[in-house]
Parts: structure tokens; C-alpha cells; sequence
């Protein structure tokens, strides 16, 4: 099994453009999350999903949009990209029948804005 | 309202030094999961334990070993004559309906 799969691991953007971080899994995990990662920082939650067609926001949603319209695909949607969105990205899985399953992390897409 | 607290920014060992990285949580729930995560030069996020909050008993994995006190509200974990490998950011992490992450601690063993 693949398990989380990031594209792409590595993007430029100029300020103002737009751009989606595609995440897919392949566990049939029903739980899905976006992390950003500032250097020196730990993980700070974006938006996260738990099932196809329902997404909420994490500590830190603004400047994104996401949506889950399928089980496997949780993308995010930059729309106008700002400096303050250079990080690295991270997606996230689990089964979360109950609170007692870790997640299973994606490789990172690396995101400097200029 | 959920924090975890790593407050140990840096750490720098020896080879075969044990050391200890620290984990204090604050959460109002009386159910919740605490984790530990290795993050290796290369990026990645390695799952190395998780504790939920009914079960204090401290667990010892090889070279690795977890302590967890519901009175101090911590989570400590301890690796055991260190090895270069072992050069990570370590996070520590609290989950009750989502996962918050503390800043990580960042160890760097020496040969």
C-alpha cells in the first residue's frame, strides 16, 4: 500500500497566484487532516474531514479551502497566495473509529511563496 | 482548550548518553490520547507511541521508554545510550477530536 501519497513535495509561487496540494490515501482511512509546519514549529491544524462531504476548520483555516469528495482525496486550495504561507505541508489519515489510532502522515509538500 | 508544551527547544548528547525529552499537556478532558512522533532530517513523521489517558502504566520499547504521570500532567520519553540515528526533532502530541502537536524538541546526538 502506498499509505499517504503528497503532490507535489516541492512548489514556488508568486505572491497572488493560486495553487491545490493534492492528498491522497489508500487505507480507506475516514478521517483526513491538513497540517502546516513553520520552520523551528510544531503542526498547526488547517482544516481536517471526517468522511466524504464534510470538513471542518483546524486553528489556523484562513487563506484555504479544502473539500473531501471522495473517501481517498482531500485537496487543499490556496486561492491567493501570501509569504506567510511558505511551510511545509503535511496530510494526514486515520481510522478514527475511536480516539485510540495514531495518524499515518504524507511525505510533505514543501510551499515558498516569493 | 488543548497545549502541549515541549520545553526543550535543543538538546545535545553524546553517543551513549541516555536523555530525556519532556511533555507537559494541559487538557480539560478526562479522555484523550497523548503520542509521540520522530521527525528525521529527511521530513518525514515516524509514529513511535501512543498512551491513552486511562492507562499510566509506562511502557519500554528497546532503547526507548515512555513515562506517563496523570498528576503532573506529563509524558516524558526517555532514549536509552543514544545513537547517531536518533538525531530527530521528537514531537510530543495530544488528541482528544483532533491532534495538537508541541513545538518539538530537537536532539542531536554526537558521535
Amino acid at each position: 500500500n502506498a499509505g499517504v501519497t503528497q503532490t507535489p513535495k516541492f512548489r514556488i509561487l508568486k505572491i497572488g497566484q493560486s495553487m491545490t496540494l493534492q492528498c491522497a490515501q489508500d487505507m480507506n482511512h475516514n478521517y483526513m487532516y491538513w497540517y502546516r509546519q513553520d520552520p523551528g514549529m510544531g503542526l498547526k491544524l488547517i482544516y481536517y474531514s471526517v468522511g466524504a462531504g464534510i470538513t471542518d476548520k483546524g486553528e489556523v483555516p484562513n487563506g484555504y479551502n479544502v473539500s473531501r469528495s471522495t473517501t481517498e482525496d482531500f485537496p487543499l486550495r490556496l486561492e491567493l497566495a501570501a509569504p506567510s504561507q511558505t511551510s511545509v505541508y503535511f496530510c494526514a489519515s486515520s481510522y478514527q473509529a475511536d480516539n485510540n489510532y495514531g495518524y499515518t502522515f504524507g511525505s510533505g509538500t514543501r510551499l515558498t511563496v516569493v | 482548550a488543548q497545549k502541549v508544551t515541549q520545553a526543550q527547544t535543543e538538546i545535545s548528547v553524546v553517543e551513549k548518553e541516555d536523555v530525556t525529552l519532556d511533555c507537559v499537556y494541559e487538557t480539560r478532558d478526562t479522555t484523550y490520547y497523548l503520542f509521540w512522533y520522530k521527525q528525521p532530517p529527511s521530513g518525514e513523521l515516524v509514529f513511535l507511541i501512543r498512551r491513552n489517558s486511562f492507562d499510566e502504566q509506562n511502557e519500554i520499547s528497546g532503547r526507548y521508554s515512555w513515562n506517563f504521570q496523570k498528576s503532573t500532567s506529563s509524558f516524558n520519553f526517555t532514549i536509552t545510550a543514544s545513537q547517531v540515528v536518533d538525531s530527530a526533532v521528537y514531537f510530543c502530541a495530544l488528541k482528544n477530536n483532533d491532534m495538537r502537536f508541541g513545538a518539538g524538541t530537537r536532539l542531536t546526538v554526537k558521535p
